[in-house]
């Protein structure tokens, strides 16, 4: 199985601050990695697909980069709004594997 | 408007069996590969299970296989999980998912549902 593992588990930042997570998989997956975006209580919500495809509806604030075993999610300038949990998943081979997440708070 | 509603939740006592289902509408359902995944309280997405849209490549997490089983009924726009010889570890939200796109089997999921609730406990 493929694992994915992400850094920071868990950041602090202000509203209007650039934030960047990683996320790397245990062998490479192509650009097959998705971003999704989590607030609690709520199901998953898709924000970048391929590694660096904006889903339809998303704010250009969010982007993806990397390909390989090497990905990137930024948000360019955080908004209250996109405090949450964002999570990275490689869909490149099955099981499909999820990263453990990286919680975004105020700081 | 683009839905999946899942049902079929609910308490349950290890080692017994429960269906969960999923109803789809604003989209052809029969065109696309659907995905069960789960989160237990508190924790992390786990992806359970996968079938494409005409039911011909099915795959399952290693925590599962044997004991759940997918299926869909593309006539009635819906998609079932079978769950048997549940274990306390099972507890769990369970969404379905839309996978985005056609062809390549291999991508996002870009449809969840609200979930449905699985606690497995005597």
């Amino acid at each position: 199985d493929i694992q994915m593992t992400q850094s920071p588990s868990s950041l602090s930042a202000s509203v209007g601050d650039r934030v960047t997570i990683t996320c790397r998989a245990s062998q490479s997956i192509s650009s097959y990695l998705n971003w999704y975006q989590q607030k609690p209580g709520k199901a998953p919500k898709l924000l970048i697909y391929a590694a660096s495809s904006l889903q339809s509806g998303v704010p250009s604030r969010f982007s993806g980069s990397g390909s390989g075993t090497d990905f990137t999610l930024t948000i360019s300038s955080l908004q209250p709004e996109d405090f949450a949990t964002y999570y990275c998943q490689q869909s490149y081979s099955t099981p499909v594997t999820f990263g453990p997440g990286t919680k975004v708070d105020i700081k | 408007e683009v839905q999946l509603v899942e049902s079929g939740g609910g308490l349950v006592q290890p080692g017994r069996s429960l269906r969960l289902s999923c109803a789809a509408s604003g989209f052809t359902f029969d065109d696309y590969a659907m995905h069960w995944v789960r989160q237990a309280p508190g924790k992390g997405l786990e992806w359970v299970s996968g079938i494409s849209w005409n039911s011909g490549s099915i795959g399952y997490a290693d925590s599962v296989k044997g004991r759940f089983t997918i299926s869909r009924d593309n006539a009635k726009n819906s998609l079932y999980l079978q769950m048997n010889s549940l274990r306390a570890e099972d507890t769990a939200l369970y969404y379905c998912a839309k996978k985005l796109g056609y062809g390549d089997p291999r991508g996002a999921f870009d449809i969840w549902g609200q979930g449905t609730m699985v606690t497995v406990s005597s």
